[in-house]
């Protein structure tokens, strides 16, 4: 069972492009969930999902920030336009749909992407 | 709002014990983590408390207090593998996300 599968591990953008980030996650999970971690930081939440539905984008940059989790295929995270300060470690985290158990069940990290913006 | 705190940077001897602390204000509260993070590398789980008390789990041990809104993780018999970054989270009333204080380094010396 593989875990939660993150690509690309690190990516380099000019400032104006568009970086697009994918999470699959764990097989049987359901629940997404995106953080930004910068540098000598703790981890930022940004976007919880399921699949079709944004749960959760409270911690989501109003502007330039997307996500989705479609039906088919990995989750998506999707900076437009984007400039020095989203230089950062982008995590991708699942856990298992809430009849499992979600009380005791902690969130599976992937690898996270490290994206450069130049 | 959420606030967690813990100590920026510990270090400790190989072989010893040491104690990394966690103080918690959130406006609700469903659960606190404790993930260790080797640089480069993805959080990985440790341990999950949601009652008082201390949940042991090998040489790793971790301690919640919610009237006090408090939580420690013990590493004994420190090796220089626990040199990492250990990262304390709240989850969220709903459960919907976790919330990260900035982590703790801990550096294990010889």
């Amino acid at each position: 069972n593989a875990g939660v599968m993150q690509n690309p591990r690190h990516l380099v953008r000019r400032r104006g492009q568009e970086a697009r980030l994918r999470c699959s996650p764990m097989k049987g999970h359901s629940h997404v969930y995106w953080y930004r971690q910068l540098p000598e930081e703790g981890l930022k939440f940004m976007v919880y999902l399921q699949k079709e539905n944004i749960i959760d984008e409270s911690g989501m940059p109003k502007e330039r920030f997307s996500a989705e989790f479609p039906k088919e295929g990995p989750s998506i995270l999707r900076i437009q336009q984007v400039v020095r300060g989203d230089s950062a470690a982008y995590f991708c985290a699942s856990s298992p749909p809430d009849e499992t158990g979600w009380e005791n069940t902690e969130a599976f990290f992937g690898q996270g992407t490290r994206l450069t913006v130049v | 709002g959420q606030n967690i705190d813990q100590p920026t940077e510990m270090t400790a001897t190989e072989g010893a014990i040491v104690q990394i602390n966690c103080t918690y204000q959130t406006s609700g509260f469903n659960g606190l983590f404790w993930y260790q993070q080797h640089a480069g590398e993805a959080p990985t789980f440790l341990s999950y408390n949601v009652l008082d008390g201390l949940e042991e789990k090998g040489r790793f041990s971790s301690f919640l207090s919610r009237s006090k809104g408090y939580s420690y993780l013990l590493l004994k018999e420190l090796q220089m593998k626990d040199s990492a970054s250990y990262l304390c989270a709240v989850r969220d009333l709903w459960g919907n996300k976790l919330v990260f204080g900035a982590g703790t380094i801990l550096r294990v010396k010889s």
